[in-house]
Formats: C-alpha cells, sequence, structure tokens
C-alpha cells in the first residue's frame, strides 16, 4: 500500500464547476499536507499547504484535511480553463514529502 | 531569481553511456532533491541532501549517484544508463522541511 493514495482521473468538468480533489494517507504521523499543480511539460508548482486538521482558502481554492478519517482534500470552486493541469498531493515525513500519483483535471469551456 | 534551474532540458543516451545532471538554486536553500516521474508512478524521490556536504538515499536510488559540493547544487549522476532510466528527472529545493520548489525537469531517454 502506497502512503500517499490519489485517484489519477481523467476528472473533466464544464468551466464553472467546483472541483473536488481527494487523496488518502495511512501514516497518522503526518503532519504537514501540500498541493501541487504542474501543467503539462512543466515542474510541479506549490499551490497550497496546511499543517494538522482543518481548512485553508486562498482565493477560488481550499485545502481541507480530516486527520480522523485520513483525508485531504482541494475544492476549487469557479473553475477555469487555466485550471486544467495534473494536481499533486504530498504529505511530508522527516525531510521527505510523499506524493500521490497525481489526478489530471480538464476544465472545458 | 531564476529559482531552481536544471541542464540538460533534453538528452538522450544509449544503453551504458553516463551522464550527469545539474540542479542549480540561488535562493539559498539548505534541501535539495531529485526525483523521476514515470507515468502513473507519480513523483518518486531518487536521492536528497540536507545541506552541502550530506546526501541521503530516497525511494529509488539504485543507478544513481549524487553529489552536494556546493549549497546552490545539486549533481546526479548516471554511471551505466539502462532504458528503466528513462524518465523526467525533477530537482527541488527547500529552504525548510516542507515546502519544495521545483525546476522545470529534464526529459531522458535511454536506448
Amino acid at each position: 500500500q502506497k502512503e500517499v493514495e490519489q485517484d489519477p482521473g481523467p476528472l473533466s468538468v464544464p468551466e464553472g464547476a467546483i472541483v473536488s480533489l481527494n487523496c488518502t494517507y495511512s501514516n497518522s504521523a503526518f503532519q504537514y499536507f501540500m498541493w501541487y499543480r504542474q501543467y503539462s511539460r512543466k515542474g510541479p508548482e506549490l499551490l497550497m499547504y496546511t499543517y494538522s486538521s482543518g481548512n485553508k482558502e486562498d482565493g477560488r481554492f481550499t485545502a481541507q484535511v480530516d486527520k480522523s478519517s485520513k483525508y485531504i482534500s482541494l475544492f476549487i470552486r469557479d473553475s477555469q480553463p487555466s485550471d486544467s493541469a495534473t494536481y499533486l498531493c504530498a504529505a511530508y515525513n522527516t525531510d521527505k514529502l510523499i506524493f500521490g500519483t497525481g489526478t489530471r483535471l480538464q476544465v472545458f469551456p | 531569481n531564476a529559482g531552481v534551474t536544471q541542464t540538460p532540458k533534453f538528452r538522450v543516451l544509449k544503453t551504458g553511456q553516463s551522464m550527469t545532471l545539474l540542479c542549480a538554486q540561488d535562493m539559498n536553500h539548505e534541501y535539495m532533491y531529485w526525483y523521476r516521474q514515470d507515468p502513473g508512478m507519480g513523483l518518486r524521490l531518487i536521492h536528497y541532501s540536507v545541506g552541502e556536504g550530506t546526501t541521503a538515499k530516497g525511494e529509488v536510488p539504485d543507478g544513481y549517484n549524487v553529489s552536494r559540493l556546493k549549497k546552490q547544487n545539486f549533481l546526479l549522476g548516471l554511471e551505466s544508463a539502462a532504458p528503466s532510466q528513462t524518465s523526467v528527472y525533477f530537482c527541488a529545493s527547500s529552504p525548510g522541511r516542507n515546502e519544495q520548489f521545483f525546476g522545470p525537469g529534464t526529459r531522458l531517454t535511454v536506448l
């Protein structure tokens, strides 16, 4: 079992939709969680990170961590075609990030 | 600031050849990382460094070596390339222990 699991998708939604991207993790010691966005043929870029449980909001993006169920979510409101990318969740563990495999999102006009 | 840069951007090797990938960062970060990304496998950590002169193994270190002689540079070496090492390689650096900044990647094909 991978320490961080993520549905690879692809997920295809119309412009303006609310998108929910999810990951699960197995190690209850994980405290920091991150979401990266990766456009095609580019390096990943940090979108948001959260510490422990709770929500964090940044514009149209909300990151949520539920430690009781070991569940990480990223919500995108009013999705745009420019949000089309692969989204990677990650958990920090002793000097390293453990990444999920990524979910490919396509937002069509 | 250039951030994290990687050299070269593309490379084609024959089986058995050697090469070195260079990663440079101008953010004075202590931590640096090398990953490979393959379809369906996500990002897998090859080696990393927590400071100048230090290196440590990641999840998939076999067939690779690294060196961190200067704080701003992290080199990844392939001594005898194999087709299984065909991948996209990403370097990242971090100021602390969580947030990582990635370079643009190197696409390597081993024939």
